[in-house]
């Protein structure tokens, strides 16, 4: 089936420090990608997403590209904030109206 | 910026009893999802709902659970007969027909 795989967490970070976060997908069909961020005590906002290969999407500085060939939609950000300290998802759809398949999540502790 | 919300925010009950959880999705929406996450784990799908019926369901989603959408601004989730293993932060998300599924702030239900 469809599924999504991160990196495990946390992930603890100083500030202005460069950010990874690995994620790779299953590749049946052409599924489109995001990113959701869960800030503590909070909901699932979406932060970014991409729709097709070699598409970038990005927000609040965080970048990901949609990379067919190695199946992956790795999460980047050159610079990052305490304020960046959350929970981040992968996950993906098989697109349209399709539900979402998420990772397990990946916490990211940024210190000053 | 429109917002799918959720009440209450949080519910506690017995093992046994009923409980439904109510969303109020985007208002020109027409899909409508419910999701959970057990708390640490993997926020998991339960049930997408179109056109007054549901489109998909997981293997979760069982006789004890319910949706409905009773008027035309309200989606609920009930479950009939909860049990401990219900204790999970349930989202309901909404789809204007794009790829991008909204997400409200969830509910955290606690069953004792």
């Amino acid at each position: 089936g469809n599924s999504v795989t991160q990196m495990e967490g946390p992930v603890t970070l100083s500030e202005e420090a460069f950010l990874t976060i690995n994620c790779t997908y299953t590749a049946t069909g052409y599924p489109s990608l995001f990113w959701y961020v869960q800030y503590p005590g909070e909901g699932l906002q979406l932060l970014l997403k991409a729709t097709k290969a070699d598409d970038k999407g990005s927000n609040k500085g965080f970048e990901a590209t949609y990379r067919k060939e190695t199946t992956s939609f790795h999460l980047e950000k050159g610079s990052v904030q305490v304020s960046d300290s959350a929970v981040y998802f992968c996950a993906r759809s098989s697109g349209g109206y399709q539900k979402v398949t998420f990772g397990t999540g990946t916490k990211l502790q940024v210190i000053p | 910026e429109p917002e799918v919300t959720q009440t209450p925010s949080h519910q506690v009950t017995q093992m046994g009893q009923e409980v439904i959880l109510r969303c109020v999705p985007i208002s020109n929406h027409l899909y409508f999802y419910w999701y959970r996450q057990i708390l640490g784990q993997k926020v998991e799908f339960l049930v997408s709902f179109y056109n007054n019926e549901i489109s998909e369901k997981s293997e979760i989603f069982d006789d004890q659970f319910s949706v409905e959408r009773p008027d035309g601004s309200n989606f609920t989730l009930k479950i009939r007969s909860t049990k401990l293993e219900d204790s999970a932060m349930y989202f309901c998300a909404s789809n204007g027909g794009t790829d991008t599924q909204y997400f409200g702030p969830g509910t955290r239900l606690t069953v004792l």
